[in-house]
């Protein structure tokens, strides 16, 4: 299995301005994914976090409001930047292990409130 | 595009009922399949998994899953819930090589 942590595990923000959440693996993982969990709904892949290169954003998701880092294999940010009351959310940092047909493992995810 | 259906979105059992959520997908090439659960609080954990081979999947607490290829189906299955199964379900199928996508997932609430 893998251990991830994220850091801060909720906030509460206002309107306006940006937060940024970690991600940190216990081992080096190529696949590092941001997820968004909205109160009721599934999960929705905001981006995969690439080392060494942009990330690759999914459809409705761009990086002036989501930017991301990924500096190593073992870490990486999302910043969700001028926060509105619909960014209210839990964002959820995974990984896979196994190559391409690996297990996905999850971060226990920031809970962001946004007034 | 892939995409995951869960038709069951809240579920109520009580103790000791047998329990089958649904699952299906659209995509016609080779898929692995997930159950994932996320317990109140708590992170997501995977349930069980399949990959290939033998299409009736075993996995933790007494779950099981079968595979139907040919109605893209993947339900989750346990024969008699307990009151700690009360969680979040969520079906994922990922084509080798691409992202995951996650079902809308199924609230389990299991009453003693």
């Amino acid at each position: 299995s893998a251990v991830i942590s994220q850091k801060p595990s909720r906030d509460i923000c206002q309107r306006g301005t940006s937060l940024t959440i970690q991600c940190q693996v216990d081992s080096q993982v190529t696949m590092m994914f941001w997820y968004r969990q909205q109160p009721g709904q599934s999960l929705t892949l905001i981006a995969t976090a690439n080392q060494g290169s942009e990330a690759t954003y999914e459809s409705g998701f761009v990086i002036d409001k989501f930017p991301i880092s990924r500096p190593n294999l073992t870490f990486s940010t999302l910043t969700v930047s001028n926060m509105s009351p619909e960014d209210s959310s839990i964002y959820l940092c995974s990984v896979v292990r196994g190559g391409q047909s690996g297990e996905q493992f999850f971060g226990p995810g920031t809970r962001l409130t946004v007034l | 595009a892939q995409s995951v259906s869960q038709h069951n979105h809240h579920v109520i059992l009580s103790e000791a009922a047998s329990l089958e959520l649904g699952c299906n997908y659209s995509y016609g090439g080779t898929v692995n399949l997930f159950w994932y659960v996320q317990y109140p609080g708590q992170h997501l954990q995977l349930l069980l998994k399949y990959f290939s081979g033998d299409p009736l999947v075993k996995g933790i607490k007494g779950f099981e899953a079968e595979f139907i290829k040919s109605k893209f189906s993947f339900n989750l299955r346990k024969p008699s819930v307990q009151w700690s199964d009360t969680a979040e379900y969520f079906c994922a199928v990922n084509a080798p090589g691409n992202q995951f996508y996650f079902g809308t997932g199924t609230s389990l609430t299991v009453i003693p």
